[in-house]
């Protein structure tokens, strides 16, 4: 499994557009980029997952480059609930067994300020 | 996206005692399910694979003794807590997948709180 690096922590004002970068040099050529939001004492939810240029739904966009080492989470005019743990993971998903095992790192704590 | 559920949400109980915990793929079987452990301020640590119809697989360092796992059906695995003591006290996670052919997900139950007195 390819090992993330994220930034510890961030902080964004109201209204900004947040872009939280994790990087991921072993990425191999199976590999799927996840990302996923947890709020305290709750499970974590799924934002986005992509494999490579851009992705983008209802409520982030999700940047990776041509190489692959690196992915950009962007969320658009954050909200102060939007202050939660972001987690970038990376790993095979293609499956098709329901059985990808996925592991967590330290993940970024977005703080949104009035 | 696909739901998960966990029950109970929170659960208080006295060192010694065994609690059990379910975890529920709503709308989607899951042959696949996995369990993880959070303590305050830390990542998710994953626990152990739960298999549908076969022994569950445990990480290094997790007592399968301790951590008893049962996957029944293809849309419920529970995780039992025997003889449980202060230091297993934690936010425990479920995770499933739908089955599909293609690009898999985890999606996430809502954790269950665990407090050992």
């Amino acid at each position: 499994l390819a090992k993330t690096t994220q930034p510890i922590s961030m902080d964004s004002y109201e209204g900004q557009e947040v872009n939280i970068t994790c990087s991921h040099n072993n990425i191999a050529t199976n590999d799927y980029i996840t990302w996923y939001q947890q709020f305290p004492s709750q499970g974590p939810r799924f934002i986005i997952q992509g494999y490579k240029t851009k992705v983008t739904n209802e409520v982030a966009s999700l940047f990776i480059p041509a190489d692959r080492k690196s992915s950009t989470l962007s969320l658009p005019r954050v909200s102060l609930s939007d202050t939660a743990v972001y987690y970038c993971l990376v790993g095979d998903i293609y499956s098709g067994a329901g059985s990808y095992q996925l592991t967590f790192g330290k993940g970024t704590k977005l703080s949104v300020i009035p | 996206g696909a739901v998960v559920s966990q029950h109970p949400s929170w659960v208080i109980c006295k060192s010694g005692t065994s609690v059990k915990i379910e975890c529920r793929s709503l709308d989607f079987q899951a042959t696949t399910m996995f369990w993880y452990r959070q303590f305050p301020k830390q990542s998710l640590m994953l626990m152990a694979t739960s298999n549908e119809g076969s022994k569950a697989t445990y990480e290094q360092g997790v007592e399968k003794d301790k951590f008893l796992i049962n996957h029944a059906s293809l849309t419920l695995s529970t995780l039992t807590v025997t003889s449980a003591h202060p230091e297993d006290s934690s936010f425990y996670i479920c995770s499933a997948g739908p089955q599909t052919s293609g690009i898999e997900t985890q999606y996430f139950g809502p954790g269950t709180r665990l407090l050992v007195l």
